[in-house]
């Protein structure tokens, strides 16, 4: 079965500075991987998805990540974040035509 | 589209007492899915339904039972409310299929037992 841990569970950056948040998984076929946000009482939405190709990946809101088949991890990364990316991250993992499995999730507070 | 919709959107139970959680979609997916979130772990999988027909236990199944009713429909029961079942409770559907694996997200559903 396949798990994600995500390293960090609270990320404080100012406004404009980078961002990294890490996410590692394990499995033992081939997966695919994604990112969620969640912004306060809503539900998860789609950040962006690695399904195969190109190892980077481009989603919404200038958010990117990077996949390691080596280091078995996913990095979610953004150049310069903003006070309305506060909001908690998750990472997930899915075999083909199997489930879904999070990461326990990253709260990123942007701050003036 | 309305997308992934859920009701209730709030519900306190005394316990021993029983629910059901009701979603529905109108994306014409094959698979979904129910998924309770607590503080610090994450989302974890009660059940899913993979096709119309069709159900499996996830990572927490004891004390739910699933029903899917049609391809739009698929609820969630409590038979007897514990404590411990105090959660947001999501929804998802996905389609599995050629360039789309991604779920999409009901609004979620707060249910505290007392």
């Amino acid at each position: 079965a396949q798990s994600v841990t995500q390293l960090d569970s609270q990320v404080p950056v100012f406004e404009e500075a980078p961002v990294e948040l890490r996410c590692n998984y394990s499995s033992s076929v081939s997966v695919y991987l994604f990112w969620y946000v969640q912004y306060p009482n809503q539900g998860l939405q789609l950040l962006l998805k690695y399904l195969s190709g190109s190892t980077l990946v481009k989603g919404i809101n200038g958010f990117e990540a990077e996949f390691n088949k080596s280091q078995t991890s996913f990095h979610l990364r953004k150049p310069s974040v903003h006070i309305s990316d506060t909001a908690e991250y998750f990472c997930a993992v899915s075999n083909p035509l199997r489930d879904m499995r999070f990461g326990a999730g990253t709260r990123l507070t942007v701050k003036p | 589209n309305a997308g992934v919709t859920q009701t209730p959107k709030f519900q306190v139970l005394k316990t021993g007492q029983s629910m059901t959680l009701q979603c529905a979609q109108d994306m014409n997916h094959n698979s979904m899915y129910w998924y309770r979130q607590d503080p610090g772990m994450g989302l974890r999988l009660i059940y899913y339904s993979a096709s119309e027909g069709t159900t499996d236990k996830g990572e927490v199944p004891n004390g739910y039972n699933v029903s899917r009713l049609n391809k739009r429909e698929f609820s969630l029961r409590l038979e007897s409310a514990a404590p411990s079942q105090t959660s947001v409770y999501f929804c998802a559907s996905s389609e599995m299929s050629g360039s789309s694996h991604e779920q999409y997200f009901g609004p979620g559903t707060r249910l505290t037992v007392t």
